[in-house]
C-alpha cells in the first residue's frame, strides 16, 4: 500500500498567518492527491482534489500543490474558522485509498 | 442537499455482530460508488471498504477483510455494512462515504461502534 507522510503533526499560528502543510507519498501518485478539513466532531470536508483543483464553496484562499510523491496545502490568510485538522489523502486507481496521519492547527 | 445518514452503530460485546446502515438522498444513488471509512477515538483516517455503482464489485481492506461485507440496496438508496468477529480495535466512528469517480467527495456524520466488554 502506498504510505502518506504528512509535516507536522501540529502547527501553531495566528489569525493571519500564511500556514503550509506538506504530504509525502511512499510512490509516486501523479496528481491522485486531496485535501480534507475536519473539525472536532464532525466529518471531513472536502478542501481539494487532483492536487490543485479547489472543490466548490471551498475560500480561495485554500490552495494545492504537487506532484509526483511531494505535495503542499497552503492557507493564505488564516481565519478564525481555519483551526482544525487537515488530511491528505491519495486515491491512485490501483492502489487502496490511505491518508496522512492528519495535521492540527491549532490557535498559537 | 446531499445527504447521507448513518445508523446502527452502538455498543457491543468482543466477538458480537453489528450492521451499519447509511440512507442517502438528495442526488442519483446508482450513479456513484460508495464507501466506508473509519476513525478510532482520537486517530486519523482509515478507508476499510468500497462498492460499486452496481453492487457488483466489492473492495476491503486487509484490515477487515474476511469480516466485513458491504452491500448495497440501489431501491432503497440504503448502504450497509455487516461487521463480524468485532474486536476492541474496531471501535471507531464508522463514516460512509459517496466516491466521484475516484475521489471522495462526501461524508456522512458518522456512526460511532463501540467494542467493549
Amino acid at each position: 500500500d502506498i504510505q502518506m507522510t504528512q509535516s507536522p503533526s501540529t502547527l501553531s499560528a495566528s489569525v493571519g498567518d500564511r500556514v503550509t502543510i506538506s504530504c509525502r507519498a511512499s510512490q509516486t501518485i501523479n496528481d491522485w492527491l486531496a485535501w480534507y478539513q475536519q473539525k472536532p466532531g464532525k466529518a471531513p470536508k472536502l478542501l481539494i482534489y487532483k492536487a490543485s483543483s479547489l472543490e466548490k464553496g471551498v475560500p480561495a484562499r485554500f490552495s494545492g500543490s504537487g506532484y509526483g510523491t511531494d505535495f503542499t496545502l497552503t492557507i493564505s490568510n488564516l481565519g478564525p474558522d481555519d483551526f482544525a485538522t487537515y488530511y491528505c489523502q491519495q486515491y491512485h486507481f490501483y492502489s487502496p485509498w490511505t491518508f496522512g496521519q492528519g495535521t492540527n492547527v491549532d490557535i498559537k | 442537499e446531499v445527504q447521507l445518514l448513518e445508523s446502527g452503530g452502538g455498543l457491543v460485546q468482543p466477538g458480537g455482530s453489528l450492521r451499519l446502515s447509511c440512507a442517502a438522498s438528495g442526488f442519483t444513488f446508482t450513479t456513484y460508488a460508495m464507501g466506508w471509512v473509519r476513525q478510532a477515538p482520537g486517530k486519523g483516517l482509515e478507508w476499510i471498504s468500497g462498492v460499486s455503482k452496481n453492487g457488483l464489485q466489492t473492495y476491503y481492506a486487509d484490515s477487515v477483510k474476511g469480516h466485513f461485507t458491504i452491500s448495497r440496496n440501489n431501491s432503497m438508496r440504503t448502504l450497509f455494512l455487516q461487521m463480524h468477529s468485532l474486536q476492541a480495535d474496531d471501535t471507531a466512528v464508522y463514516y460512509c462515504v459517496r466516491k466521484d469517480a475516484d475521489l471522495i467527495d462526501f461524508w456522512g456524520q458518522g456512526a460511532l461502534v463501540t467494542v467493549s466488554s
